[in-house]
């Protein structure tokens, strides 16, 4: 089993629509979640980040963590083509230079 | 533009050559990763180097090296490239304590072997 498991899509929505993006983990040590977003042949850039548990909002962009299901989730609110990426979850436990441990990427399409 | 650059972008080669892949990290920051991003894999962490030193390996062949030098660029060396060896290659940098948390990626290198 990897440690982290998203589900590669693909995913296409209308413009306007709510977005969820979810990932799943099995390593209860992991306390620091991200949110990266990866557009076509570039590198990922960091969107959203938490720790432990609860909901961080940032504009349309709403990142929930909860560690006692080992549960992630992204919602995007009223979609743009704009928001059209490959989505990546990523964690890491405790120690500040520990390596990051990413999901496979949810590629997202959002139509005019 | 995120601050961490990468060279070259595209790289063509053939089955058995030897590739450096060159990384230099946002001004400032420490820790340099490397990332190998494929297909059917995912985002694979390979190694991770902080101020010069080796910090944590993953899943990296023993084909593959890397070092970080004193002005904390860092270099990816392949060798007896195989054609699964074709992949992106992403470097990834921190600043040290706790916002070490958050990685800086650049922007890629693409590697062809055929």
């Amino acid at each position: 089993q990897k440690e982290v498991e998203q589900d590669p899509g693909p995913l296409s929505v209308p413009e306007g629509a709510i977005v969820s993006l979810n990932c799943t983990y099995s390593n209860s040590a992991f306390q620091y979640f991200m949110w990266y977003r990866q557009y076509s042949r570039k590198g990922p850039e960091l969107l959203m980040y938490t720790y432990s548990s609860g909901n961080k909002e940032d504009g349309r962009f709403t990142a929930q963590v909860d560690k006692s299901s080992k549960y992630i989730s992204l919602f995007i609110r009223d979609s743009q083509p704009s928001d059209s990426a490959t989505y990546l979850c990523a964690m890491k436990g405790g120690s500040t230079l520990g390596r990051l441990y990413f999901g496979r990427g949810t590629q997202l399409t959002v139509w005019p | 533009d995120s601050g961490v650059t990468q060279t070259p972008k595209h790289l063509i080669t053939a089955t058995g050559q030897r590739v450096t892949l060159r990384c230099s990290p946002r001004s400032g920051d420490l820790s340099v990763y490397w990332y190998q991003q494929s297909l059917d894999q995912g985002l694979q962490f390979l190694i991770q180097y902080y101020n010069g030193e080796e910090r944590a390996k993953g899943n990296i062949l023993e084909r593959f090296s890397a070092q970080q030098f004193p002005d904390l660029h860092s270099e990816l060396n392949l060798s007896s490239l195989e054609l699964g060896d074709s992949a992106l290659y992403f470097c990834a940098s921190s600043i040290a304590g706790a916002g070490a948390n958050v990685l800086t990626f650049g922007a890629g290198s693409r590697l062809t072997v055929l």
